[in-house]
C-alpha cells in the first residue's frame, strides 16, 4: 500500500537554526510528493511539492529533493524563524484516476526567539 | 481568489441534531474533497467530487452525506453522529482530479458531538 512515515516531533530549535524534517515513503506507482503546512488552528497550505524523481520543490526558504532511489522527500530550511512553527505534514498521490493525498502523522516545530 | 471558504467554523451538535457543513470555491476548481482530521492526526479522505459527481467515497459511514450542488460548493450532511465523530473537517478543492495537482484547503469546521 501507500505510506509515509515521518520523524516523530515535536522539534524545538533556535532562531535562524538549520531545520531537517525527515520524510521517506512507500507506494505503488510513481507518487507525487507534497509538503503541507498546517499553523494553529488552520487549514493546510501546501508548501512545495515535487513530481519526479530529482526534482527539488523550494518555497518561502523551505526545499525538498524528490529522491528515488532511497525514497525519501525530507524538508529543510536554512534558517528557521520564530513564524515558522507549525506542523508540517509529508504527503504523496499516486496515480488511481484520482487525487488520494495519503499524509505522514504530521512533526511539530517550535522556534524559540 | 485562491481561497476555499469553509462555514461555520465551529460547530456543537447532539447526536440526533441534523446540520450541513458548506465550502464554497470561485478558482473554477473542478475536483473538491472532504477530509477528517482527528486531534494531533494527520487528515483522512472521507469523499471525492470530480466535476460535481461523486468519485471516491472512503467507505464512510451513511450519518455523513455530501452534496455537490455545483462546481463552486460542497455540502457535507451530518446526521445521528456519535462523539467520535468529533473531528477538524476540511474542505480542499484542485484545477482537476489528477494526482498531482495542488489541492487548496479551507481552515476547517470544528465539528463537536455532543
Amino acid at each position: 500500500g501507500n505510506s509515509v512515515t515521518q520523524m516523530e516531533g515535536p522539534v524545538t530549535l533556535s532562531e535562524e537554526a538549520f531545520l531537517t524534517i525527515n520524510c521517506t515513503y512507500t507506494a505503488t506507482g510513481y507518487p507525487s510528493l507534497f509538503w503541507y503546512v498546517q499553523y494553529p488552528g488552520e487549514g493546510l497550505q501546501l508548501l512545495l511539492k515535487a513530481t519526479k524523481a530529482d526534482d527539488k520543490g523550494s518555497n518561502k526558504g523551505f526545499e525538498a529533493t524528490y529522491r528515488k532511489e532511497t525514497t525519501s522527500f525530507h524538508l529543510e530550511k536554512g534558517s528557521v524563524q520564530v513564524s515558522d512553527s507549525a506542523v508540517y505534514f509529508c504527503a504523496l498521490s499516486v496515480d488511481t484516476g484520482f487525487q488520494k493525498l495519503v499524509f505522514g502523522t504530521g512533526t511539530r516545530l517550535l522556534v524559540s526567539p | 481568489d485562491t481561497e476555499v471558504t469553509q462555514t461555520p467554523k465551529h460547530l456543537v451538535m447532539g447526536m440526533t441534531n441534523k446540520k450541513s457543513l458548506k465550502c464554497e470555491q470561485h478558482m473554477g476548481h473542478r475536483a473538491m474533497y472532504w477530509y477528517k482530521q482527528k486531534a494531533k492526526k494527520p487528515p483522512e479522505l472521507m469523499f471525492v467530487y470530480s466535476y460535481e459527481k461523486l468519485s471516491i467515497n472512503e467507505s464512510v459511514p451513511s450519518r455523513f452525506s455530501p452534496e455537490c450542488p455545483n462546481s463552486s460548493l460542497l455540502n457535507l450532511h451530518l446526521h445521528a453522529l456519535q462523539p467520535e465523530d468529533s473531528a477538524l473537517y476540511l474542505c480542499a478543492s484542485s484545477q482537476d482530479g489528477r494526482f498531482n495537482t495542488e489541492a487548496f484547503f479551507g481552515q476547517g469546521t470544528r465539528l463537536t458531538v455532543v
